[in-house]
């Protein structure tokens, strides 16, 4: 019964690769996020859909696209990953952010590139 | 940029005492959150405070904010060795009197209370 969940846990590839990440969310939200965690705990947005339209999209590399096939479901996919890119990538949920409502995050990948 | 600063960076306290930390942003909010991050998991969501709200409890959670100072304090009580784990404040930013969940992280406390 987990409310957002992410796989895989860990990741762990060389510089180069191409990889996915995936986010599932049951608690019926319509709006999922992606952030970006580095080593020092710093936690940044990357990109959020609600109801599967793309609505913040901040300063990433064009390597990273966010897919969302539906609004339950959030993938992050990685081209030509760099050693900068390693990291722990949360997933997260809210309903729709109008009023500002706090968000469920799921567990992390931990993303690490050789 | 970076919108909140919370301070202590870390903070170690004998059980049963209280814990407070600080934390500051810059630019005009909508909320502020407080979360919890357990070491090797996910973040857990406190509390939230609207910009018009000035305190909020939540069991042994207190929260207030100062808009004027652009300033958050949360303040747990009678801390347990449970509550060992990072603390972080989000803010919400208003633009155009809209949220669009596009939260602003801050590094965080690490807190660490010893039975």
């Amino acid at each position: 019964d987990t409310a957002v969940s992410q796989t895989p846990k860990y990741l762990v590839t060389q510089m180069g690769n191409d990889k996915s990440i995936k986010c599932e969310q049951n608690l019926g939200h319509d709006t999922m996020y992606w952030y970006k965690q580095d080593s020092k705990k710093f936690l940044k947005i990357m990109f959020s859909y609600n109801n599967k339209e793309l609505i913040i999209n901040e300063t990433v590399p064009n390597r990273f696209s966010p897919k969302s096939p539906d609004k339950a479901h959030l993938n992050l996919h990685i081209n030509s990953l760099e050693l900068g890119d390693s990291a722990v990538y949360f997933c997260a949920s809210s309903q729709t952010p109008g009023q500002g409502l706090e968000q469920y995050f799921g567990p992390g990948t931990r993303l690490t590139v050789t | 940029s970076q919108q909140g600063e919370e301070d202590p960076q870390a903070l170690s306290i004998q059980e049963g005492e209280n814990a407070t930390m600080n934390c500051s942003y810059k630019t005009s909010i909508n909320n502020l959150q407080w979360y919890r991050q357990n070491s090797g998991r996910g973040l857990v969501h406190l509390i939230l405070i609207r910009s018009n709200e000035r305190e909020k409890h939540s069991g042994r959670l207190r929260v207030t904010l100062d808009t004027s100072k652009k300033s958050s304090s949360l303040l747990i009580t009678a801390s347990r060795a449970a509550d060992t784990a990072s603390y972080f404040c989000a803010t919400d930013p208003l633009r155009g009197g809209t949220s669009y969940g596009k939260l602003t992280f801050g590094q965080g406390t690490i807190l660490t209370v010893h039975p």
